[in-house]
């Protein structure tokens, strides 16, 4: 089964530390990908990258970067958390070109920054 | 991406056929029709797609209208383990092309 891995399932952070949530995909996909879910938004794209070094902004990058060094790990950074950045992280990983199908989505890490 | 329109929540009888809608009216020659749904505590999963011809795999079928302006998601014998989110996606392929998520129908199966 294709897995896709995220660090932790329930992370409590304070205000202004930096914090990394990580992901790890073992089906040697080439795209990666970093949502986050809040109740009434639905998932919003916040990065992605189709292959090692490479990033895009998604549709609310603000706030966050992301780092892609080995193929299979895809790492999202909260340079200094906020409150705001309080939701549910979820990671997906396909393979190109355009495999909207094929997307597998780890099982999200639930952030509290208090 | 064309924009789509779902109901915002559902029911369904268990061991009935829930008929999920989706409206997409905007919808260009290119563009595949997705659903993927989400069950609580889970991330997305795949269901099926399709572009102008009906679809059907061993989760549901899919029937888009002959102007592929709308399209129905059928589970034939909905399960309380139906129960989720579920999401209307339309999208090109290609390899710029990504997921963008609505907010989805929220199916409650009842006993």
């Amino acid at each position: 089964d294709v897995k896709v891995t995220q660090s932790s399932r329930y992370l409590v952070k304070r205000t202004g530390e930096k914090v990394f949530l990580e992901c790890v995909q073992d089906m040697d996909h080439e795209n990666m990908f970093w949502y986050r879910q809040d109740p009434g938004l639905g998932l919003r794209l916040i990065y992605f990258s189709y292959d090692v070094k490479m990033k895009e902004k998604g549709d609310i990058p603000e706030g966050y970067s992301v780092s892609r060094e080995k193929k299979e790990r895809f790492s999202l950074i909260l340079e200094s958390a906020s409150t705001n950045q309080t939701s549910m992280y979820l990671c997906a990983s396909t393979r190109p070109p355009g495999d909207l199908w094929g997307y597998t989505f780890g099982s999200g890490t639930r952030l509290t920054v208090v | 991406d064309a924009k789509t329109t779902q109901p915002t929540s559902m029911d369904c009888a268990e061991g009935r056929a829930a008929n999920l809608p989706c409206n997409h009216s905007t919808i260009s020659g290119n563009e595949y029709v997705y659903w993927y749904r989400q069950i609580h505590s889970q991330g997305p999963q795949y269901i099926i797609h399709g572009l102008k011809n009906n679809e059907t795999n061993e989760m549901a079928s899919l029937i888009i209208t002959e102007d592929r302006k709308s399209s129905t998601l059928i589970l034939p014998h909905a399960t309380l383990r139906d129960t989720a989110v579920y999401y209307c996606i339309v999208s090109h392929t290609g390899t710029a092309s990504k997921l963008t998520f609505g907010t989805g129908t929220r199916l409650q199966v009842t006993l």
